[in-house]
């Protein structure tokens, strides 16, 4: 157990629609981190957040947002769905700011999103 | 642009026999690499990281990486595999972004560990 909490385990949805993944980062991380992971993309890095504030962007779609809020969670938005956004999204915390090469990301069991 | 490649897509070892899962790496000053494992529905599990010093690397459940400057590789090994090893293999490096730091991982494809009894 990684300490990385994501709820909720499953979300089947409808194209058009949104919905909202909650992570909790491991006590006394920081940074949140959130990835994508599908089939034809791979494990791809999204967005990173670092005490409430966005340090970081990857390949994150316009029709997505994050934030993390005080007590350091965060919410990952996604809408507006597509069949293409069905993945395993998975949240990641660490120790720092990112400016840290060496400190190891520990990553959530993930949310499965199926958009139908 | 910084990458990372897993050449096999499953490898297939019997028990008790040595396992390597290779990787190779592209990045533009120091690279810092990592292995993880994911097993079904499970999320990623850190096994061992390189960030500079000895090239062997040692790390949870019995697995070690070897860094190879010259080869650009982090090969991930284990001197005698288990059948419960058998999982999705994950090499990464961490990679520097616009806004600076080393904030994200960028991933290899995966490799697919079997290990037969």
């Amino acid at each position: 157990d990684s300490g990385v909490t994501q709820t909720p385990k499953h979300l089947i949805t409808a194209t058009g629609q949104r919905v909202t993944l909650r992570c909790s980062p491991r006590s006394g991380d920081l940074s949140v981190y959130w990835y994508q992971q599908s089939l034809d993309q791979g494990l791809q890095f999204l967005i990173q957040y670092y005490n409430g504030e966005e340090r970081a962007k990857g390949n994150i779609l316009e029709r997505f947002s994050a934030q993390q809020f005080p007590d350091l969670h965060s919410e990952l938005n996604l809408s507006s769905l597509e069949l293409g956004d069905s993945a395993l999204y998975f949240c990641a915390s660490s120790m720092g700011t990112g400016t840290t090469p060496g400190n190891e990301q520990f990553f959530g069991p993930g949310t499965r999103l199926t958009v139908l | 642009a910084q990458s990372v490649a897993q050449p096999e897509d499953q490898v297939n070892v019997a028990e008790g026999n040595p396992l390597t899962v290779k990787c190779t790496y592209s990045v533009s000053g120091n690279p810092y690499l990592f292995w993880y494992v994911q097993y079904p529905n499970r999320g990623l599990q850190f096994l061992l990281k390189y960030i500079t010093g000895d090239n062997l690397v040692k790390g949870s459940y019995g697995f070690e990486a070897e860094f190879n400057k010259s080869q650009t590789s982090f090969h991930l090994k284990k001197p005698s595999a288990l059948v419960s090893d058998s999982a999705l293999y994950f090499c990464a490096v961490r990679a520097s972004t616009r806004s600076g730091g080393y904030n994200k991982l960028i991933f290899g494809a995966g490799t697919r560990l079997a290990v037969h009894p």
